[in-house]
């Protein structure tokens, strides 16, 4: 099993630019999480999903959306990036449940805004 | 909303003593949770903790639960280099939206 995939690991965006990092998962895993962790901070919750077609704001949600159409699939999108998006940012999805628990990332995309 | 406290920030300490990272966090939780990250890389999951008065121990690492005191701690035993990272601590709910809320981490450096 591949777990969470996130992809790209690394992209410079111009301010303004837009872009959507990818994430998937093959656990069949009805929770998934976009995080964000800025340098030399704990990670702080952007958006998150309960199941298919179900999304809800974290902590952090402005300058972020989300869709999630699929179980397998959590992409989010920067629509006009800014320097203060710049941030390393972890995807994660769980199975929570009765008698469930636990969670697991990805590998991280680092982002740059210039 | 759930709040985790961690302290210290920051930690260094020679190979072979003993510390412990506290956590702590603000209502109820029903899981507690220990990450390991390496600069550059992802979270490494160390412990859960699920009920009041577990303790769990990996190697030089043991974890422990409080729920009356909402207090979880990390304890090193006899540092090794190969320690140095960033620990979080995290917390989430079983009921409503389950979502995982960090602390900001406690870098830890083992010196020689």
């Amino acid at each position: 099993n591949a777990g969470v995939t996130q992809t790209p690991k690394f992209r410079i965006l111009k301010i303004g630019q837009s872009m959507t990092l990818q994430c998937a998962q093959d656990m069949n895993h009805n929770y998934m999480y976009w995080y964000r962790q800025d340098p030399g901070m704990g990670l702080k919750l952007i958006y998150y999903s309960v199941g298919a077609g179900i999304t809800d704001k974290g902590e952090v949600p402005n300058g972020y959306n989300v869709s999630r159409s699929t179980t397998e699939d959590f992409p989010l999108r920067l629509e006009l990036a800014a320097p203060s998006q710049t941030s390393v940012y972890f995807c994660a999805s769980s199975k929570l449940g009765v008698g469930n628990y636990g969670y697991t990332f990805g590998s991280g995309t680092r982002l740059t805004v210039v | 909303e759930l709040k985790v406290e961690q302290n210290p920030l920051f930690l260094s300490m020679q190979e072979g003593k003993n510390y412990t990272i506290y956590c702590n966090y603000s209502t109820t939780s029903d899981r507690l949770y220990w990450y390991r990250q390496d600069p550059g890389k992802s979270l490494e999951s160390l412990f859960v903790l699920l009920s009041n008065g577990a303790v769990k121990q990996e190697g030089r690492l043991m974890a422990s639960l409080d729920t009356k005191a909402r207090l979880s701690t990390l304890h090193i035993t006899a540092a090794v280099h190969d320690l140095s990272a960033t620990y979080f601590c995290a917390a989430d709910r079983r009921e409503g939206n389950e979502k995982l809320t960090f602390g900001t981490g406690t870098r830890l450096t083992i010196i020689p």
